[in-house]
């Protein structure tokens, strides 16, 4: 089975600071790592995916996550959070089990950036 | 613009009611699933469905019911037999395989009376 483990529930950070957000994963299949960023009352939006390749992965908006295979992890970081990065991150790992493609989910963490 | 639609956005259910969610997606995807979402938990897995009539239980599947009549739909009934049904519920479509993401709609709140 596989899981994830979000560390931090609540990170608080200041403007223009850097934030790293941590994810660690477990699985006896290979893997496809994700992160999602959900706004207040609203659904998922894909922040940036690995599925092979290059371990560094980046997104449009300035932050990059980092598939560590020896550490089994998925750290996503910005160098310099705004205002507008206020919302909750879920990382999820996929892969297929039993038959199936299933997402399994972190716990989340809430990232709160003060001015 | 092609995407996933939710509705209604807010819900109240009496005790003893069911409720249906609506979840219409456009976007040609042949796997649809239904997540449930409480403060802290993060997202769990109610029912999923990899191809029309064909759905299977997820990890919380107890208390509510799904049905897959159509590729684009794929409406989550909650039953009185849910005890706890106040929580935030998200409906999300893919193309099916373990290397593409996952497409959420905005959800709908559920809430008892």
């Amino acid at each position: 089975a596989q899981s994830v483990t979000q560390l931090d529930s609540q990170v608080p950070v200041f403007e223009e600071a850097p934030v790293e957000l941590r994810c660690n994963y477990s699985s006896s299949v290979s893997v496809y790592l994700f992160w999602y960023v959900q706004y207040p009352n609203q659904g998922l939006q894909l922040l940036l995916k690995y599925l092979s390749g290059s371990t560094l992965v980046e997104s449009i908006n300035g932050f990059e996550a980092e598939f560590n295979k020896s550490q089994t992890s998925f750290h996503l970081r910005k160098p310099s959070v705004h205002i507008s990065d206020t919302a909750e991150y879920f990382c999820a790992v996929s892969g297929h089990q039993g038959g199936s493609e299933k997402l399994v989910f972190g716990k989340g963490t809430k990232l709160t950036v003060n001015p | 613009d092609g995407g996933i639609t939710q509705s209604p956005k807010y819900l109240f259910r009496k005790e003893g009611q069911n409720v249906t969610l609506s979840c219409e997606q456009n976007l040609n995807h042949d796997a649809m699933y239904w997540y449930r979402q409480d403060p802290g938990q993060g997202l769990r897995l109610i029912y999923y469905s990899q191809i029309v009539n064909d759905f299977q239980k997820g990890d919380i599947a107890e208390g509510y019911s799904v049905s897959r009549e159509k590729k684009e739909s794929f409406p989550l009934t909650v039953t009185s037999a849910q005890k706890n049904p106040t929580a935030f519920y998200l409906c999300a479509s893919s193309i099916g395989t373990a290397s593409q993401p996952q497409h959420f709609g905005d959800g709908t709140r559920l809430s008892i009376l």
